[in-house]
């Protein structure tokens, strides 16, 4: 059990220019989940996926947003256009079936100039 | 999902027990207690969760009121390592809200050597 690993740590962009992040879960977990956390606040729920099924997002997750799982494995969560209130820190977390914590990464920290 | 009300902020010394405390009067019968808590610049971390009963693992302890209407996590030897936000959530048993984690803002526990 590697944990959950996310890639990048850091990525700083310019507003307009289109970002992928890429999130890759604890094998065999077949849920995934994807938080956006901003400074001094909590994290955040955005979308959450049962294995390749994306089966519930968040008003947050605006048209600019789109998160996939092809393959029910690594997420990637993409948002186009970015915008300077999309600054925050995005997060994935899996878990197993059933009623199991969520095991989170340590994060993307998306910073848009 | 439950409300919860913590403490913006507490302190401990190391070496004693942390006591937090968490408020959550409109949890569901169906819901369960979790405690994550957040070291700085990682992601949130499963530390205990519970629905009437008390539970204890090897990282802390958790009293549930038996009116379910509050709860208590107990660190019973803090370590300077427990400096943290820590964060009180309800969370549904099963279907596809389990998982959607309404976070809040936590209580920042600082452990004085």
């Amino acid at each position: 059990d590697t944990g959950v690993s996310q890639d990048p740590r850091h990525k700083i962009t310019k507003r307009g220019q289109n970002v992928t992040f890429r999130c890759d879960p604890i094998s065999e977990h077949n849920r995934l989940y994807w938080y956006r956390q901003t400074l001094g606040q909590g994290p955040e729920f955005l979308t959450y996926f049962q294995n390749e099924a994306q089966l519930e997002k968040s008003r947050l997750l605006s048209d600019r947003f789109s998160a996939e799982r092809p393959k029910g494995s690594f997420s990637t969560l993409e948002i186009q256009r970015t915008e300077q209130g999309d600054s925050a820190m995005y997060l994935c977390a899996s878990s197993p079936e059933g009623n199991s914590p969520l095991h989170f990464g340590n994060g993307t920290r998306l910073t848009v100039t | 999902d439950a409300k919860t009300t913590q403490p913006p902020s507490m302190d401990c010394a190391e070496g004693r027990a942390a006591n937090l405390p968490c408020n959550h009067s409109t949890i569901s019968g169906n819901e369960y207690v979790y405690w994550y808590r957040q070291i700085h610049s990682q992601g949130p971390q499963y530390i205990i969760h519970g629905l009437k009963n008390n539970e204890t693992n090897e990282m802390a302890s958790l009293i549930i009121t038996e009116d379910r209407k509050s709860s208590t996590l107990i660190l019973p030897h803090a370590t300077l390592r427990d400096t943290a936000v820590y964060y009180c959530i309800g969370n549904p048993r099963g279907g596809t809200s389990y998982g959607k984690l309404t976070f809040g803002q936590g209580t920042i526990l600082t452990v004085h050597p």
